[in-house]
């Protein structure tokens, strides 16, 4: 998978921690999205990014907090973030996020986080 | 508001048998239907999509699903199963060809056993 690569692919950190992830995409795509995917739980949407603007956010704590400084790279630094947090974050990119028949969407193998 | 229900956590078949995925949504327009697979330690990739024309659909991996109007459904389904299709599959909807409307199911772990 060189399409879309996420550093680190593991991440444990204390509530008092800041960290950041960071997601990179390879494929010319100018939108970027970060996910939530908990155990049997429904992938949860947390930000979008076309053209290095954010477009959606969906009701994400501010203790998570993104970063597109180019269509090619996209963060999510983290902070004081709690044990539920814990979960594999998801980047994933597109051609574009609203533009029809470019609706596919690549994803990166995660970061798999855990909040002590 | 739009919904998709994917209602089995867990689906075991024996390889060579035949599969299915249920997934049931819920859209108050026309809806474009996904299935993702995700393997181990691996992100999800697209599979295959319905957008509009013939309510059957084919993929990658020789999956294919069925659009039913009626019955709100897109089953997803493999004439024979293959152990290597042992992953957890994802079904999404969205009322709009947008990549940003795009709402996941809960997945369904797919096991194949030899």
């Amino acid at each position: 998978e060189t399409g879309v690569t996420q550093t680190p692919r593991h991440l444990v950190m204390g509530m008092t921690n800041k960290k950041s992830l960071k997601c990179e995409q390879h494929l010319g795509h100018n939108a970027m999205y970060w996910y939530k995917q908990s155990a049997k739980k429904p992938l949860e949407l947390m930000f979008v990014y076309s053209l290095e603007e954010r477009v959606e956010n969906n009701s994400v704590p501010s203790r998570f907090s993104p970063e597109c400084p180019n269509s090619s790279h996209l963060f999510l630094h983290l902070h004081t973030l709690q044990p539920e947090d814990s979960a594999l974050y998801l980047c994933a990119s597109s051609q574009e996020a609203d533009v029809p028949n470019a609706d596919t969407q690549y994803f990166g193998p995660g970061t798999r986080l855990t909040v002590l | 508001a739009q919904s998709v229900a994917q209602p089995e956590d867990q689906v075991n078949v024996a390889e060579g048998n035949p599969l299915t995925v249920k997934c049931t949504y819920s859209v108050s327009g026309n809806p474009y239907l996904f299935w993702y697979v995700q393997y181990p330690n691996r992100g999800l990739q697209f599979l295959l999509k319905y957008i509009t024309g013939d309510n059957l659909v084919k993929g990658s991996y020789g999956f294919e699903a069925e659009f039913n109007k009626s019955q709100t459904s897109f089953h997803l389904k493999k004439p024979s199963a293959l152990v290597s299709d042992s992953a957890l599959y994802f079904c999404a909807v969205s009322l709009y060809s947008s990549a940003s409307k795009i709402i996941f199911g809960s997945g369904t772990r797919l096991s194949i056993r030899p």
